[in-house]
């Protein structure tokens, strides 16, 4: 069975810090997708990023960048200068295939200004 | 385009009672799925359709949960004799199919709706 482990269940920083967080999953598939959402205090789960096992190049996008590490089963994600507005919940996720997700516990992010 | 849509947004009900919650997928999307979010258990998947495929109802808690698509579009999630431990945020993502190449599956992405909040007293 698969298992997603957000290990960091709150973090606080200062705005503009920068801030990491991590993702574990463990799985036997060879080929499946990983995922990661954010939810603001409004509720809506927001999709941020779908990366595929078979490629392992990280990404960038904005202040927002995403480490893939296969070796060590993990897909952590950096904010880079933080602000307020990214204060939420991020969700890592895992499906093998275009099935349903299986979503980490969550980490609750507070930026303070 | 519109995203998805649920309604109602909140849903207050005695125990006992039936509720309908319903979910308007994004136009063109063939996959629809429901969820649920919880304080204790999380995000928990609950059912998915694909197509015209016969749905996955492995997630489903009890059998007084069921869900149906119609057209395969709209979708309607019943808890019948509602319990207070049914309440939650029910959320629905729906997604488009892509095919990748024949030696990796395929994949999508998930968009979510806003939820139903519902509260069983």
């Amino acid at each position: 069975a698969q298992k997603v482990t957000q290990a960091q269940t709150e973090i606080s920083v200062v705005e503009k810090e920068d801030v990491t967080l991590d993702c574990v999953y463990e799985t036997r598939d060879t080929t499946y997708y990983l995922f990661w959402y954010k939810q603001p205090p409004s509720g809506e789960l927001v999709f941020l990023i779908r990366r595929n096992s078979f490629d392992e190049q990280n990404e960038i996008s904005g202040r927002y960048s995403w480490n893939f590490q296969k070796s060590t089963s993990s897909f952590n994600f950096t904010i880079t200068a933080s602000q307020v507005v990214d204060s939420a919940v991020y969700f890592c996720a895992f499906t093998p295939a275009a099935r349903q997700l299986t979503f980490g516990s969550g980490t609750q992010l507070t930026v303070l200004p | 385009g519109a995203g998805v849509s649920q309604s109602p947004s909140n849903k207050v009900t005695e125990k006992g009672k039936d509720v309908e919650l319903r979910c308007d997928p994004i136009s063109g999307h063939t996959a629809l799925y429901w969820y649920r979010q919880s304080l204790g258990q999380g995000l928990e998947f609950l059912i998915y359709f694909q197509g015209n495929s016969a749905p996955d109802k492995s997630g489903l808690p009890s059998d007084r949960f069921s869900a149906e698509r119609t057209g395969g579009s709209v979708s309607t999630l019943t808890i019948q004799r509602t319990q207070q431990e049914d309440s939650a945020v029910y959320l629905c993502a729906s997604s488009s199919l892509i095919r990748g190449p024949a030696t990796r599956p395929t994949t999508d992405t998930q968009y979510f709706g806003p939820g139903t909040r519902l509260t069983v007293l």
